[in-house]
């Protein structure tokens, strides 16, 4: 299994607060991607990083920010949060941006907003 | 732009059968790779098979097999022999040559009954 390691797993909390999950790795992959997943969406791109310190938007990046200080931790951060983030969140990496490079997932953090 | 559609939300399966799960895509990039994944009830998100757009026979992966039909942009997966353990969610995903994102379908949920 790829080492990826997503923490907190569960975490309920209050609109307003800020909230931040963390991703680490340990395959020293390059690329590094934050998803949510919500019933009939699938899993849509929040916000990936390509670098240290080198991060871009998906598809669903309102409210949220990224930062990759290392190469192996990559944090989403909610400044203040809303009950339409509540979802469940995959950090994922990829060694290549080669398409038949797989991305391997992270075992997801379910995060409530009350 | 890139589409997935999977058009069973759910199916029945008695054990032992095979069953062959939908999944249709859409691009205008020549190059690029189909994935399927599989989330079982505990919530993680399992790569199972991939299939590339230049490759000439279809993906297999011990009980799973991938029915690749370029002229009709499928990608359906097969399993054989199905087991109680299958029963999960089951997501299709493709990627473009270079392109950062898996684009996943809505996905099919497998009930496997003994």
């Amino acid at each position: 299994d790829a080492g990826i390691t997503q923490s907190p797993r569960h975490k309920v909390t209050e609109t307003g607060t800020p909230v931040t999950l963390r991703c680490h790795q340990t395959e020293n992959h390059r690329y590094m991607y934050w998803y949510r997943q919500d019933p009939g969406h699938g899993l849509r791109l929040i916000h990936y990083s390509y670098g240290v310190k080198d991060t871009d938007k998906g598809e669903v990046s309102d409210g949220y920010s990224v930062s990759r200080s290392k190469t192996e931790d990559f944090l989403l951060t909610l400044e203040s949060a809303t009950s339409s983030q509540t979802s469940v969140y995959f950090c994922a990496i990829s060694e290549t941006l080669y398409s038949n490079q797989p991305q391997h997932f992270g075992d997801g953090t379910r995060l409530s907003i009350l | 732009a890139q589409k997935i559609t999977q058009t069973q939300p759910g199916m029945f399966v008695q054990e032992k059968e095979a069953v062959t799960l939908d999944c249709t895509y859409d691009t205008s990039d020549p190059s690029y790779g189909l994935f399927w994944y599989k989330q079982p009830s505990s919530g993680e998100m399992i790569f199972l098979i991939y299939q590339g757009s230049y490759d000439q026979q279809n993906a297999t992966e011990g009980r799973y097999s991938l029915n690749f039909q370029k002229a009709r942009k499928s990608a359906n997966l097969v399993i054989s022999a199905s087991q109680l353990g299958d029963s999960a969610m089951y997501f299709c995903a493709m990627r473009d040559q270079g392109a950062q994102k898996l684009v996943f379908g809505q996905g099919t949920r497998l009930t496997i009954n003994p």
